[in-house]
């Protein structure tokens, strides 16, 4: 059982729009959520994270929301940028101090010059 | 300090082989993890260590797995008697305290490749 769902295996976007690339949850334990974005052949690098208690979190050009009821967050990058051409992992962490975080599969972000 | 680093970066090996995989954590971070990650899917939690104790191990640990972190500082994967399933990145992660909020710093991966 998938607990953390990124349905969008891909996404396209001409540089300079907005990317919004989406997550979807299952289990309602979930504390925090974060987004990670990887490279070929390099690591997952944390890109931004938000609590449970927050819907809303901002740094520079990437912004998380997070919608509770719907058990669904998404992350907007704005302005896109060629840079930003990667995978992104949507990734939960659960109450109690657990350290273990459940990642999404992943969406191939590619932005187009 | 220059992140987390990974040894070696390619593995390939016989079925049936010993595989042992190295993880040096950034310095001052206690707390150490390794996740696996196979084509299409997103990492998948093994095992993670506060300093020296092993505090948490997954289900997908099978007793052919085994992790180590003798004095708290980097840490072994060693996986015995080798599968053509057990093919996947394995990658290993530090934080401070609070790391869930503020991320965990992943190493570049050791790919592994059972053939």
């Amino acid at each position: 059982d998938q607990q953390v769902k990124q349905n969008s295996p891909s996404l396209s976007v001409q540089e300079g729009r907005i990317s919004i690339l989406n997550c979807d949850y299952t289990n309602s334990m979930f504390d925090y959520f974060l987004w990670y974005k990887k490279y070929p052949a390099e690591g997952p690098t944390f890109l931004i994270s938000i609590s449970s208690i927050k819907d809303k979190n901002e740094d520079g050009r990437f912004t998380v929301f997070l919608n509770k009821s719907a058990k669904h967050l998404s992350l907007h990058i704005v302005p896109s940028q060629p840079g930003d051409s990667a995978v992104y992992f949507c990734a939960a962490d659960l109450q109690g101090g657990s350290e273990k975080l459940v990642f999404g599969k992943g969406t191939k972000l590619t932005v187009n010059p | 300090d220059t992140g987390v680093s990974q040894d070696p970066r390619h593995k390939i090996t016989k079925r049936g082989q010993n595989v042992t995989f190295r993880c040096d954590p950034i310095s001052e971070h206690n707390r150490l993890y390794w996740y696996r990650q196979t084509l299409g899917q997103g990492p998948e939690f093994l095992t993670y260590f506060q300093n020296e104790a092993q505090l948490e191990k997954s289900r997908l640990l099978s007793d052919r797995f085994s992790a180590e972190r003798p004095k708290g500082s980097f840490s072994t994967l060693e996986i015995q008697r080798t599968e053509q399933g057990d093919s996947a990145m394995y990658l290993c992660a530090s934080s401070l305290w609070g790391g869930a909020l503020h991320g965990y710093t992943f190493g570049s991966g050791t790919r592994l490749t059972v053939v």
